[in-house]
């Protein structure tokens, strides 16, 4: 079955700094990339994702990039506020399996 | 307001009784997921319906059940067998066909002493 690392397990940046988290997986028949964001206490939140056949995706502050050779993709968050901080989940999915499989998480903390 | 509705957010039960966690959501969505999260682990699948009276196991299925008997309605039991079954349990929905984000509902937290 398909697997998930997500790297690093926790990340401390400045408020305003960039910060990257990085995912790699491992069935090529992968064919979605969904990054959701879980804030204390709450749920998973979708906030961004990539299909297969994109190799980059952003939306405001954020983006993703994919690299189906290499299998990994990342999420980069520009210009962070404490409001980012929260725990950050990459997943990949397979339409054909109809299901995702989820890495460990990274927990983000940006420091005012 | 369309959503994934989880009761109850909080579960206590003793060693040795099966409980059932409800998950409803009327987002009339096909797919429906149970995942069971540990901190540290992320999100773990354990059972997943794309379809009205069909459902595949996932990744950690031993010691749950699931039925899936109507279309907005995902319920799972945590049966006894279930080793350590103490965790945070979330249930999501997506569109069926190509595979689309999930919906997740806001989690019931089961703690079995």
């Amino acid at each position: 079955g398909e697997n998930v690392e997500q790297h690093p397990s926790t990340l401390s940046v400045q408020e305003g700094d960039s910060a990257v988290i990085k995912c790699t997986y491992s069935d090529s028949a992968s064919n979605y990339f969904p990054w959701y964001k879980q804030e204390l206490g709450k749920r998973p939140q979708l906030i961004i994702d990539i299909r297969s056949n994109v190799g980059e995706k952003k939306d405001q502050r954020i983006a993703v990039t994919l690299n189906k050779t290499a299998k990994h993709f990342s999420l980069h968050i520009t210009e962070t506020q404490p409001e980012d901080s929260a725990v950050y989940f990459c997943a990949a999915g397979n339409t054909n399996a109809g299901k995702s499989t989820f890495g460990d998480g990274t927990t983000l903390t940006v420091k005012p | 307001d369309g959503g994934i509705t989880q009761s109850p957010k909080y579960l206590f039960r003793k060693e040795g009784q099966n409980v059932t966690l409800s998950c409803e959501q009327n987002l009339n969505h096909d797919a429906m997921y149970w995942y069971r999260q540990d901190p540290g682990q992320g999100l773990r699948l354990i059972y997943y319906s794309q379809i009205v009276n069909d459902f595949q196991k996932g990744d950690i299925a031993e010691g749950y059940s699931v039925s899936r008997e109507k279309k907005e309605s995902f319920p799972l039991t945590v049966t006894s067998a279930q080793k350590n079954p103490t965790a945070f349990y979330l249930c999501a929905s997506s569109k069926a066909g190509e595979i689309s984000p999930l919906h997740f509902g806001n989690g019931t937290r089961l703690t079995v002493t």
